[in-house]
């Protein structure tokens, strides 16, 4: 059982294009964190929202409580927003994680 | 701030050995967290932290142990390293839960290899 789904697994763009990720979840939740992952192997946290819409740079997070969905957007892509891109929905004390969307922006 | 610090970086162990992995974060932060990251899997949680002297269990705790005997150091031991802990470990640390905006710190990850 997933308890976080995410959408598209993999996914590549062209620089420039508008990109989105998709997250579904099936847990009551708190909060909804955006996540990004180098190919070296570093995780950074990007986002982390319990309503509405985040916006910093060319990035912008959504969330619809009610439809347990939340999208990732990003503007004018470029080579160095490949990465992998993990959806993880905040029980309070735990954290359940999707598998990851892996972008490949082309030059 | 160095932020969330994990040793070793790599790790090869033959079947039946034991480790320790060490987790340090310097931000005060009194959740600690760790997850294994296998392909096509999320991260999933190990054993977990809220404070200084408590541990629980995750997800997957068998074959792992955990002692946070300080607030900011976060252990995890493998008594009989076995093949199938073959895996990428990743420590994370956050400041309180979710009532805060408290994201989620991740250390550079351990990979560890047992044959």
């Amino acid at each position: 059982k997933n308890e976080v789904e995410q959408s598209p697994q993999n996914l590549t763009a062209q620089e420039g294009e508008f990109i989105t990720i998709n997250c579904s979840y099936s847990v009551g939740i708190s909060a909804l964190h955006w996540l990004q992952q180098h190919p070296g192997g570093g995780i950074v946290s990007l986002f982390m929202l319990s309503s509405g819409k985040k916006k910093h740079g060319r990035l912008i997070a959504t969330i619809n409580i009610q439809e347990k969905h939340s999208s990732l957007h990003i503007t004018a892509s470029h080579p160095r927003d490949s990465a992998v891109y993990i959806c993880a929905v905040d029980t309070g004390n735990q954290f359940y994680f999707g598998t990851g969307t892996s972008l490949t922006v082309i030059p | 701030n160095a932020g969330v610090t994990q040793t070793p970086k790599f790790r090869v162990l033959k079947t039946g050995q034991s480790m320790t992995l060490l987790c340090a974060q310097d931000m005060n932060h009194e959740y600690m967290y760790w997850y294994r990251q296998d392909p096509g899997m999320g991260l999933r949680l190990i054993h977990y932290s809220v404070g200084e002297g408590t541990t629980a269990k995750g997800e997957v705790p068998d074959g792992y142990n955990v002692s946070r005997l300080k607030k900011q150091n976060f252990l995890l031991g493998l008594e009989s390293a076995a093949p199938s802990q073959t895996s990428v470990y990743f420590c994370a640390s956050r400041l309180l839960g979710s009532w805060i905006n408290s994201p989620l710190h991740f250390g550079n990850g351990t990979r560890l290899t047992v044959t």
